[in-house]
């Protein structure tokens, strides 16, 4: 059974807080992604990785930073938690398999 | 400009009634569309490809190059396919998608 776990479904963290957020998959993937996903945006592209140490930005990177170190591991990293960062999370692997999200609160 | 437009935020239908989830794209080139979808509480998902061009779950979709769209169908809506419909465009030049804000799809019994 194909999966992509995500570290935490839900997260609440204080402004300025260093915040990772793990993705998990068990299909040897190269592409993985991470999104926001917030009502009536969609989905917007933060970062994505094509593989082992290689990444590029997406259309909202500012603010996030993101680690591929293992294949099957890509952690994004909000450096200074803000109230604007509060969202739905999305990892995907390849273009088919979503995470189960994790709705992050930064208060 | 590259994009994907979805006009509809919200559409309600009955059950039974046809259903058409609109998606609207700008791209130079060959475009890949994909529908997504997701269930109330379950993760996002997807749907269909025009490359492949099958029908899932009772929906199909065909990609108007003239009219640039890929509009969503499905002739007899079920109250199960009460959802959030994203449409999706995929970037040849680096493999990346481009989303619509997405429509959310209510059936009435």
């Amino acid at each position: 059974d194909v999966k992509v776990t995500q570290s935490s479904r839900y997260l609440v963290k204080r402004t300025g807080e260093k915040v990772f957020l793990e993705c998990v998959q068990d299909m040897d993937h190269e592409n993985m992604f991470w999104y926001r996903q917030d009502p009536g945006l969609g989905l917007r592209l933060i970062y994505f990785s094509y593989d082992v140490k290689m990444k590029e930005k997406g259309d909202i990177p500012e603010g996030y930073s993101v680690s591929r170190e293992k294949k099957e591991r890509f952690s994004l990293i909000l450096e200074s938690a803000s109230t604007n960062q509060t969202s739905m999370y999305l990892c995907a692997s390849g273009e088919q398999y979503f995470g189960p999200g994790t709705r992050l609160t930064v208060t | 400009a590259q994009r994907v437009t979805q006009p509809e935020k919200l559409l309600s239908v009955f059950k039974g009634a046809p259903v058409e989830l609109k998606c609207n794209y700008s791209y130079s080139g060959s475009p890949e569309l994909f529908w997504y979808v997701q269930y109330s509480r379950q993760r996002l998902q997807l749907l269909l490809r025009h490359i492949s061009r099958e029908s899932i779950k009772g929906f199909t979709a065909d990609l108007n190059k003239g009219e640039t769209s890929f509009h969503l169908k499905k002739p007899f809506a079920q109250e199960e396919d009460s959802a959030m419909y994203y449409c999706a465009l995929r970037r040849h030049s680096n493999y990346q998608l481009i989303w619509g804000a997405g429509t959310k799809l209510i059936i009435k019994p």
